[in-house]
């Protein structure tokens, strides 16, 4: 299984400001993505790291709010942009990875936001 | 009609008792099978996975996959304070794109 370390675990941000997360892989992987989670609900995709192009986002998301960058196989970084209190959620990189038979799906820690 | 259906719970039980967890689906080419184990604020880890129908074992973890019923199970043996968490269930049809269920939180009572 991949080792994906995530920083920053959590923070506390004031709305309007911007915050980077990091995510790293000790490994090469082909498929990133990431995912939000919010208080006491599951996992919504927000979209697909691409390496060397840009990242494939799901409905409701937008490169000017969640700007991604995928340098390479073992990188990735997104943004939350000009936060606002509704944006407070886990923020979770993850990579697929074969194990067996087929593809499954690993996590990082998460990064925690609370914008205030 | 969701993709993947799992009960919130909560669901609360005296250590040593065994645990049953359950997710429903619609699409019935599914055929990659997940459960995962979240603590508070943390990343989900995966617990079990499973390829088509059957029974898979762990220790004390069982997963099932009914895929005539589209139904899938995760049963917790001797259950421990520890195991206290959400449970999310998670299912693939090519391995490239995953459907979640909303978790089940767990609590064993010591």
């Amino acid at each position: 299984s991949a080792v994906i370390s995530q920083k920053p675990s959590r923070d506390i941000c004031q709305r309007g400001t911007s915050l980077t997360i990091q995510c790293q892989v000790d490994s090469q992987v082909t498929m990133m993505f990431w995912y939000r989670q919010q208080p006491g609900q599951s996992l919504t995709l927000i979209a697909t790291a691409n390496q060397g192009s840009e990242a494939t986002y799901e409905s409701g998301f937008v490169i000017d709010k969640f700007p991604i960058s995928r340098p390479n196989l073992t990188f990735s970084t997104l943004t939350v942009s000009n936060m606002s209190p509704e944006d407070s959620s886990i923020y979770l990189c993850s990579v697929a990875s074969w194990l067996g038979s087929g593809n499954t799906i690993y996590f990082g820690e998460g990064s925690w936001l609370t914008v205030v | 009609q969701k993709e993947v259906e799992q009960d919130p719970g909560p669901l609360s039980v005296p250590e040593g008792a065994i645990v049953s967890l359950n997710c429903t689906y619609s699409n019935s080419a599914f055929q990659y099978f997940m459960w995962y184990r979240q603590y508070s604020r943390k990343g989900p880890e995966l617990l079990m996975y499973t390829y088509s129908s059957g029974n898979k074992e762990d220790g004390r973890f069982t997963a099932q996959v009914d895929k005539s019923s589209k139904y899938i199970s995760l049963f917790i043996r001797d259950s421990q304070p520890s195991d206290s968490a959400t449970y999310l269930c998670a299912m693939s049809r090519t391995g490239n794109q995953f459907y979640f269920g909303t978790g089940t939180s767990l609590t064993v009572i010591p």
